[in-house]
């Protein structure tokens, strides 16, 4: 099984402010079909996920710029530019290349 | 829009059984992959099963392999979760989610399902 380990687990950061959190997998990403199945989950307290990033660097939808993702083979890395008030909440890592599993979840806080 | 909704959860005793349901609307149901994810109370993401469109390839976590089964009525836009021997590890919000580019784009509320005597 592939484990996903974010880091740091907490992160307390200050409005206007950039902020970033790291994803490593225990064994390359890479698909047989050449794709990087690494996705970016944000979950406020009392709501279901929903999707920021997916295969590394795909903004979704209505996601703002200020989210972006990197990262190649092993080691990922989602940053935000700027926090905003309602970044606040739990960020997932997600790997869907060999089954799916979840980092541990990081939250982010304002100080 | 689209739209993913739950039901089916409760308080069941440890051995016991249920069947969660996630009614889909505006979108094509059939082409797309469909999951469960399970949250514990206060705990992460956890991944439980996945169905292809078709229905003929099917994926679990070892967890609940044997006890719980995944299922689609295309016809009803609706993906299933039927759960047997349930354990008190089991407690946990279901939530049903889309697959789309080796993501979950998007999700459904949430039914929580307690294990307990």
């Amino acid at each position: 099984d592939i484990v996903m380990t974010q880091t740091p687990l907490s992160s307390p950061v200050t409005l206007g402010q950039p902020a970033s959190i790291s994803c490593r997998s225990s064994q390359s990403l890479v698909h047989s079909d050449g794709n990087t199945y690494l996705s970016w989950l944000h979950q406020r307290p009392g709501q279901p996920p929903r999707l920021l990033l997916y295969k590394i660097s795909n903004r979704f939808s209505g996601v703002p710029d200020r989210f972006s993702g990197s990262g190649a083979g092993t080691d990922f890395t989602l940053e935000i530019s700027r926090v905003e008030p309602e970044d606040v909440g739990v960020y997932y890592c997600m790997q869907a290349t060999q089954l799916i599993t979840f980092g541990q979840g990081t939250k982010l806080e304002i100080k | 829009e689209v739209r993913l909704v739950e039901s089916g959860g409760g308080l069941v005793q440890p051995g016991g059984s249920l069947r969660l349901s996630c009614a889909t609307s505006g979108f094509m149901f059939s082409p797309y992959p469909m999951s469960w994810v399970r949250q514990a109370p206060g705990k992460g993401l956890e991944w439980v099963a996945t169905i292809n469109p078709e229905g003929g390839k099917i994926y679990y976590v070892d967890s609940v392999k044997g006890r719980f089964t995944v299922s689609r009525d295309n016809t009803k836009n609706t993906l299933f979760l039927q759960m047997n021997s349930l354990r008190a590890e089991d407690t946990a919000v279901f939530y049903c989610a889309r697959g789309q580019w080796g993501a979950f784009d998007s999700w459904g509320q949430g039914t929580l399902v307690t294990v307990s005597s």
